[in-house]
């Protein structure tokens, strides 16, 4: 069975600065997809990035990178140059290709503060 | 991405009513949408799949008669929470994945229920 766990209920960060929230999974299929989704205070859930296991290249949205290690199965976001509006649940999940079924990890919470 | 919309954004109530939720997808067909249940601080739990022209296909544990999904359409699901109990006060979100399951899935912005 597929897992993905982050390990770090809880995080904080001052604004302008970087931080880096971990996810590791757990599959033995080779073609599947990465995701970190944000949920505000909203709870509208906002898709950050995304990342193709086939692909060795890093994903990268603007402030928002990845560390995808797929030997490891980790996939560590890295938000640059924090904003107050970055605080938020934070969720990674795993897909594999061919199925329907969007695996959450346990999420992290995160909070920028001035 | 997908546009999604879900109504109401939040609902309460009496014990023993039924209530129903709208998925609508606003910009993409979509022959399948998903129904998750989310408690308060807590992850995002899948409850069942909508298909278009066939049922709904339902995650262990999850009562297909307590909760009735019909996909009317290519851009509408509906979830409808029969005879509702305390219980079944939670966080209910909608997905609409692109290109397949295997894609992004775009979610709504939820359906807070709250039972009496």
């Amino acid at each position: 069975a597929q897992t993905v766990t982050q390990s770090q209920p809880e995080m904080s960060v001052q604004e302008a600065e970087t931080v880096t929230l971990s996810c590791t999974y757990d599959t033995s299929e080779n073609n599947y997809y990465l995701f970190w989704y944000k949920q505000p205070p909203s709870r509208q859930m906002i898709l950050v990035i995304r990342q193709e296991a086939y692909k060795q290249q890093n994903a990268t949205e603007n402030r928002f990178s990845v560390n995808f290690q797929k030997a490891a199965k980790s996939f560590s976001l890295k938000i640059s140059d924090s904003q107050l509006g970055d605080t938020a649940m934070y969720f990674c999940a795993f897909i594999l290709v061919g199925t329907d079924k969007l695996i959450f990890g346990t999420g992290t919470r995160l909070q920028v503060f001035p | 991405g997908a546009v999604v919309s879900q109504h109401p954004s939040w609902v309460i109530c009496k014990s023993g009513t039924s209530v129903k939720i709208e998925c609508r997808s606003l910009d993409f067909q979509a022959t399948t949408m998903f129904w998750y249940r989310q408690f308060p601080k807590q992850s995002l739990m899948l409850m069942a799949t909508s298909n278009e022209g066939s049922k709904a296909t339902y995650e262990q544990g999850v009562e297909k008669d307590k909760f009735l999904i019909n996909h009317a359409s290519l851009t509408l699901s509906t979830l409808t929470v029969t005879s509702a109990h305390p219980e079944d006060s939670s966080f209910y979100i909608c997905s609409v994945p692109t290109s397949g399951a295997q894609e992004t899935q775009y979610f709504g912005p939820g359906t807070r229920l709250l039972v009496l």
